[in-house]
């Protein structure tokens, strides 16, 4: 069973407004969340991550949100950018002795210009 | 930035054929992994290890086999190729259990 989802597949914003990227995961173990963003044809890019001990982390245009209680986490972008069309993957992982990370199906991204 | 490669990054091979995936990172992690993705679908762990001579089966099970000779080094292999295999596989590094670096992808087709 899938422990990490993003069930929007899709989404399009316009040059300048606010992109809005959810994931949710069903495993109260995780303690760790990231963001990929993967081009065509090239691997997942390390964007943005956060601990489970926080709700909020900013990097620039970016800011994942972390709501515990829903299991819950978002990426905000701001402002969208038609470089920043991409899909994105959701990732947690299950403490700091894990294997591995658990990735949701991703969410592409178009930036209308 | 993060320094890992694959080759080929794209193969078409035939049914039965064994086939060699090549994974070498430059930055000295000792955590390596490969995992499988099929279009619109999320990444599975196959493999990884967390040094030379480490080797585990990840979450999804596979039929090919790695090997982890060198540090930079983590090739996969499948013995006897079949349609089934048809995915993209993808190899990634990682000096702790935080951020994963994963390289290019190669896009395997068996026809």
């Amino acid at each position: 069973d899938q422990q990490v989802k993003q069930n929007s597949p899709s989404l399009s914003v316009q040059e300048g407004r606010i992109s809005i990227l959810n994931c949710d995961y069903t495993n109260s173990m995780f303690d760790y969340f990231l963001w990929y963003k993967k081009y065509p044809a090239e691997g997942p890019t390390f964007l943005i991550s956060i601990s489970s001990i926080k709700d909020k982390n900013e990097d620039g245009r970016f800011t994942v949100f972390l709501n515990k209680s829903a299991k819950h986490l978002s990426l905000h972008i701001v402002p969208s950018q038609p470089g920043d069309s991409a899909v994105y993957f959701c990732a947690a992982r299950e403490g700091t002795g894990a294997n591995n990370l658990f990735f949701g199906t991703g969410t592409r991204l178009t930036v209308i210009p | 930035e993060a320094d890992i490669y694959q080759t080929p990054r794209y193969l078409v091979i035939g049914t039965g054929k064994k086939i060699t995936l090549e994974c070498s990172q430059t930055m000295g992690h000792d955590k390596m992994y490969w995992y499988q993705q099929d279009p619109g679908m999320e990444l599975h762990l196959i493999h990884y290890s967390y040094g030379v001579n480490s080797t585990e089966k990840g979450d999804l099970s596979s039929e090919s086999t790695v090997s982890r000779i060198r540090t930079e080094h983590f090739p996969l292999t499948l013995e006897s190729a079949r349609p089934s295999h048809t995915s993209q596989y993808l190899c990634a590094s990682s000096a702790d259990s935080y951020e994963q670096y994963f390289g290019p992808g190669t896009r395997l087709t068996v026809t």
